[in-house]
Parts: structure tokens; sequence; C-alpha cells
């Protein structure tokens, strides 16, 4: 079945331990995205990869990172959170990026509480 | 960025009416796409649209990129039509979102 993985699904986590969630697609798609959804805000872009070692920065990229270091797999990275990071994360890819008449897929959410 | 602005922000239908969704946009773009995110917060792509008119069941969407907006119909509509809706649009490889529309659908 072709789907986007995200793992966990719940994450509660004190403030300054590193921790990564991670996002895994099966579609052999190149583009891959991070968002964070908080209340009255809709989705706000982390980052995005166009492909293998590309990434790039969205709208709120602070206090996140990235690696893409093979195809499938987009990890997000937040090395020292705070309790501002506490939010509802979720991971889309797509066969292409904006550019392409290609729609996003996106994985069922990570929601991370920072004590 | 690109400003996304969707109205209204919360409906409240009974179980058969009709909906009209809107969403604005500030600048000229190459992807927009509507999705819509059941209480389980599972977001559903329904529509690749940048411009045009398509239809999908009881759900139809617009795009008139000229003048920098969408419009996403639902016509009878059912208690699992029940969520958030979600107008995003694309440049450059970036992705910018609406604040949603709420909707409740009453059997």
């Amino acid at each position: 079945e072709a789907q986007v993985t995200q793992n966990p699904r719940y994450l509660i986590t004190v403030t300054g331990k590193k921790l990564t969630v991670t996002c895994s697609q099966n579609m052999n798609h190149e583009y891959m995205s991070w968002y964070r959804q908080d209340p009255g805000l809709g989705l706000r872009q982390i980052y995005y990869s166009m492909n293998v070692e590309v990434t790039d920065k969205g709208d709120v990229p602070e206090g996140y990172k990235v690696s893409r270091k093979e195809k499938r797999n987009f990890p997000l990275i937040l090395e020292s959170p705070s309790p501002n990071q506490t939010s509802l994360y979720f991971c889309a890819s797509s066969p292409g990026g904006s550019s392409t008449n290609e729609k996003l897929f996106f994985g069922s959410g990570t929601q991370l509480s920072v004590l | 960025g690109i400003q996304v602005e969707q109205s209204p922000p919360d409906l409240i239908l009974q179980e058969g009416a009709n909906s009209t969704l809107r969403c604005n946009f500030s600048d000229s773009v190459n992807n927009l796409q509507w999705f819509h995110q059941n209480p389980w917060g599972q977001l559903i792509n329904l529509f690749y649209i940048p411009s045009g008119t398509k239809q999908n069941g009881r759900l139809s969407a617009t795009t008139v990129a000229t003048e920098r907006y969408s419009l996403l119909y639902i016509s009878s509509s059912q208690t699992t039509d029940s969520g958030v809706y979600f107008c995003a649009v694309g440049d450059f490889n970036k992705f910018y979102f609406g604040s949603g529309t709420k909707l409740n659908v009453k059997p």
C-alpha cells in the first residue's frame, strides 16, 4: 500500500532533550516536506527536500534540522526542543515539487508535547 | 511568502445542504490543492486544481488563477464531510496553507 509513515504518533519530552521524528515513503517520491499545525494557523512548512542531499528552508525552520540521505526517508530533528515547539507535525511527499502537477500525500501526524 | 485566506472560518450545515468554501491567495501560483482533515486528524487530498474546474462525486472545485481565488463546492452534505478544509498553494517548491474552514454537518 502506497503510504507516508511517521513515527511516533505521540511524543512527550522535556525541554532540551534531543529528539527525532521519522518519516518514510514507499512511493519513490522525489519531494518530501515537513509541516507544523497550530490552532488557528493552518499548516506551516518547516523544511522541504527536492531529492537526496537537497534540502531547503520553508517558512518556519528555526529550531529544526532535517536530512535526506536516502530517497525514502526524511527525518525531522529537534536538537534542543522548547515548549513553543509543542505542535502537531506532518510529513508529506509528492512525485515532484510545486512546479509539477502532483498532489501532496500526508502522513498521519505526530503530536509532540515539550514540557 | 504567499498569503492564503479562507472563508468562512466556521460553517454549520444541516445534512443534505450545499456549501461553498473560498480560498483567496495573494500572488500567482503554480500549484493549488484542497485537503480535508477529518476528525481523527488525517489529511486527505481532495483536488489538485491550479486552474479550471474538477468534479469528484459530490465535491467540485474551481480555480480562477487570474483573479487569485479558488472555490470548493460540497453538495448534499453528509455527516462524514465534517472536519476542516484546507487550501494550499505552491510556488518554487514551497507550500502555503490557509487557516482552514471548519465544517460541522449535523444529522
